[in-house]
């Protein structure tokens, strides 16, 4: 069976620091990633998603980059984190083209910036 | 384009009582339609979707949702609900799937079950 790993979990990090989240994909080959981030626990702001090694595509312009060094790993990244780059992010998958099946979601990776 | 409208940000029920979460979509062609269900400081779980066929969809934890072409929406529904069922209800929408998958989430909605 497939399964998502996110990790860390939690992390406090102070302003102008780098960042780096990495979500990892097991038990399925070449599936679409995603980065989502969620504010005030509320509504997902899609971030990033790939269909395919060194493919990123970026919805919104800001700090954060991702990038996809392995079929099945995604790594979410920051040079210089801000204040408003706090938030709950959650890395998802799908198996890609051709499917038209739901997303599987990890478990979050809570950041506070100070 | 493809939207999603959630239209309720609480929904207070008391337990035992049915519950409705609703959901309007926009998109071309034939949607499909997605309910996910979060818990705090969790990820989103998936409950149950509709993508063709019978217009009533059964999910887990006894979770439904109803397909209305006509009217553009896909509530969800549970027909006695339980406090652990509170929790964050989103709705998803996407169009055929081509190599960009990317479906639209709604706003969420929080459910709250009291006892």
């Amino acid at each position: 069976s497939q399964t998502i790993h996110q990790w860390p979990a939690t992390l406090v990090q102070p302003v102008g620091s780098p960042l780096s989240l990495e979500c990892t994909v097991e038990g399925t080959s070449n599936p679409n990633l995603y980065w989502y981030r969620q504010a005030a626990g509320r509504g997902l702001q899609l971030l990033f998603y790939s269909v395919g090694i060194g493919q990123i595509s970026s919805e919104v312009p800001q700090n954060l980059s991702a990038s996809r060094p392995q079929d099945r790993q995604f790594i979410l990244s920051s040079k210089k984190l801000l204040l408003s780059d706090s938030g709950f992010y959650l890395c998802a998958w799908h198996p890609g083209q051709g499917s038209t099946g739901e997303l599987f979601f990890g478990e979050g990776s809570r950041l506070t910036v100070l | 384009a493809q939207s999603v409208a959630q239209p309720e940000d609480q929904v207070n029920v008391a337990e035992g009582n049915p519950l409705t979460v609703k959901c309007t979509y926009s998109v071309s062609g034939n949607p499909y339609l997605f309910w996910y269900v979060q818990y705090p400081n969790r990820g989103l779980q998936f409950l149950l979707k509709y993508i063709t066929g019978d217009n009533l969809v059964k999910g887990s934890y006894g979770f439904e949702a109803e397909f209305n072409k006509s009217q553009t929406s896909f509530h969800l529904k549970k027909p006695s609900a339980l406090v652990s069922d509170s929790a964050l209800y989103f709705c998803a929408v996407s169009g055929a799937s081509g190599g960009s998958y990317i479906p639209t989430f709604g706003r969420g909605t929080s459910l709250i079950v009291h006892p």
